[in-house]
Order: structure tokens, then sequence, then C-alpha cells
């Protein structure tokens, strides 16, 4: 089992709906949870954080924690073209520092 | 105040040279960690660093690899003898401090990376 594991996709969605991105986790000492949106040749860069359980939104994206059922996630309401890109999800121990990533769900947004 | 700095953005090297890769964090950034991306995967941990200490090399090969960071210059992630295998991108990220809060509140700041091809 992976330490954290997203559907690769592509996901595909029609512009001004709504993407949602899904991410579990195995470590149940996971503390912290981001998400990180990479274009292609580019590198990651964050777009939200979360760590505590229930909803947190900023602007168009809302992450959306469930520490029991170690489940993590990333939905983009009004989708842009712009949006398509790899979301990766992290996860992280308080003290360990250290991001674990998951493989990534390619998000693709169609005009 | 810049960001993450990495380089050679771009680095060819034939098999069995050595491949050198340099990161500067941001200004008032203490802690550097190493990842790398194989293409179409995701970031894999590779080395945490504080000036002067590895924190935590458990994602780093055990041969071959090595990373310092200095009390003075940048990180800088040292592959010997590269193999094809290690073609991939190589990202440094840094952040203010260690743990908790903090870590919530900054998450990461990643450079450009570097692209090392083996030929």
């Amino acid at each position: 089992q992976k330490e954290v594991e997203q559907n690769s996709g592509p996901l595909s969605v029609p512009e001004g709906a709504i993407a949602s991105l899904n991410c579990t986790y195995s470590d149940r000492g996971s503390q912290s949870f981001f998400w990180y949106r990479q274009y292609s040749g580019k590198s990651p860069e964050l777009i939200m954080f979360i760590y505590s359980n229930g909803d947190k939104e900023d602007g168009r994206f809302t992450a959306q924690l469930n520490k029991a059922s170690q489940y993590v996630s990333l939905l983009i309401r009004d989708s842009q073209p712009s949006d398509s890109a790899t979301y990766l999800c992290a996860v992280t121990r308080a003290a360990g520092n250290k991001l674990t990533f998951g493989g990534g769900t390619r998000v693709l947004v169609k005009p | 105040n810049a960001g993450v700095m990495q380089n050679p953005r771009h680095l060819v090297r034939r098999r069995g040279q050595e491949a050198r890769l340099r990161c500067s964090p941001m200004k008032g950034h203490s802690h550097v960690y190493w990842y790398r991306q194989l293409p179409e995967e995701g970031l894999k941990f590779m080395v945490y660093l504080q000036k002067e200490n590895i924190i935590d090399e458990s994602g780093m090969p055990k041969e071959r690899f090595s990373a310092e960071f200095p009390k003075e210059g940048p990180s800088i992630l040292r592959i010997q003898q590269v193999v094809r295998g290690d073609s991939a991108a190589y990202f440094c990220a840094s952040s203010p401090s260690r743990g908790g809060r903090h870590l919530s509140n900054y998450g990461y700041t990643f450079g450009s990376g570097t692209r090392l091809t083996v030929v």
C-alpha cells in the first residue's frame, strides 16, 4: 500500500464545472496536509493546506479533511482551462517535517 | 525577496560522470529538502538538511548519492558515477523552521528544479 494514494487521472471536466480530487493516506500520525499544483515542466506550487477536520475554503478552492477516514480532498469550483495541471497531495507528521507526496492527479479542463 | 534558487536548470551528463546540483534556500530559511521526480511520477523525498547537519536521509540511495548544506554557501546534492536511471527532475525546497504549525503555515517553497539527463 502506498503511503499517499491519488487517482492518476486524467480527470476531465468542462469549463465552469467543479473538479473533485481525492487523496487517501496510510499514516495515522499525519498532522498536516497540502495540495500542490504542478504545471508540466514546472515546479510544484502550494495552493492549499489544512490540518483540522472539516472544510477550508480559499477562493475557488476548498480542501476537505477527514482524519478518521484518512481522507483529504480538493474541490476546484468554476474550473478554468488554466487549472489544467497535475495536483499533488502531500502529508506530513508535525515532528518529521518531510512531505510525503502522492503520485498526483492530472486535471484537464476543456473549454 | 528571491525564492529558492536552483542551478543549473538543465544538466546533461554522460554515464559515469558526476553531477552537482545546487540549491540556495529562501532568505531566512534554514531547512532544505531535496526531492526527486521521475517522469510521470510524484515527488520522492531524498534528504532533509539544516546548516552543517543531515537530519533525515532516509530517502537517499545507499550508494553514489550524497548531500551537504555547509555553513556558508548553497546546499549541494552530489551524484557520483551517474547512470541513465538517475535522469529525473531534482527539486529543492526550503522552510523557515521545523515542526507543527510553522510548517502548516508556510508549507514548502520549491525551487524551479534541475533537470538531469544522463546520456
